[in-house]
């Protein structure tokens, strides 16, 4: 059973590029979540989604910043014209989604650590 | 919103004590309270996770207790190893019962010295 599974691991980006990041969740997961980690710093949400839904994105600037998890394929965070302060670890995890469940743990994906030149 | 501290930012102990890190939340809705542990340049690993309808709740050398009238949680780890190094991390969550959204704690890093 793969886990989570985030490419590419490591991106590097010149200031104005765009950025696009994957996440594949783990089989049988339906939610997905992705985090940004400065460096030294604790996570902090961005974005919630299920399939073909954005559930929360209060965490997520409202420029330059989009996400999407299609029918098909990856959960997909995209930076555009990326600046230096751009420059993290984001780290998308997955959950179940079951709503007959109390709780729903989140399993962390490896990351993608990002730097805008 | 919610918001999460925790305490103490740097922890370091001897193989073989105890270590205790303690949080503190906002939101009384909150109901879903997990613990990760991130070695560096790694991915958080989920180590014990407690509901807010459980006080305590033990898996092997790791402990979790949560208080709910105080709004605080605590993480507790017996008999430490050198492996037990990294940051570990509370969060806490309200999950209406499909999944939600996690706050975290800013972390504390954890040093277990032979």
């Amino acid at each position: 059973n793969a886990g989570v599974m985030q490419n590419p691991r490591h991106l590097v980006r010149r200031r104005g590029q765009e950025a696009r990041l994957r996440c594949s969740p783990m089989k049988g997961h339906s939610h997905v979540y992705w985090y940004r980690q400065l460096p030294e710093e604790g996570l902090k949400f961005m974005v919630y989604l299920q399939k073909e839904n954005i559930i929360d994105e209060s965490g997520m600037p409202k420029e330059r910043f989009s996400a999407e998890f299609p029918k098909e394929g990856p959960s997909i965070l995209r930076i555009q014209q990326v600046v230096r302060g751009d420059s993290a670890a984001y780290f998308c995890a997955s959950s179940p989604g079951l709503a007959g469940r109390g709780y729903n743990e989140q399993f962390f994906g490896p990351g993608t650590r990002l730097t805008v030149l | 919103g919610e918001n999460v501290e925790q305490h103490p930012s740097t922890l370091s102990v001897q193989e073989g004590d105890s270590a205790v890190i303690k949080c503190t939340y906002s939101d009384s809705a909150s109901n879903y309270f997990p613990w990760y542990k991130q070695e560096l340049g790694k991915r958080p690993q989920l180590i014990i996770d407690i509901r807010s309808n459980v006080g305590e709740k033990k898996d092997q050398r790791i402990a979790v207790t949560l208080n709910k009238t105080a709004k605080h949680f605590s993480l507790h780890i017996t008999e430490t190893q050198p492996e037990d190094s990294a940051v570990y991390f509370c969060a806490a969550s309200w999950d209406p019962g499909g999944g939600n959204k996690l706050t975290f704690g800013t972390g504390t890093q954890l040093k277990v010295e032979l």
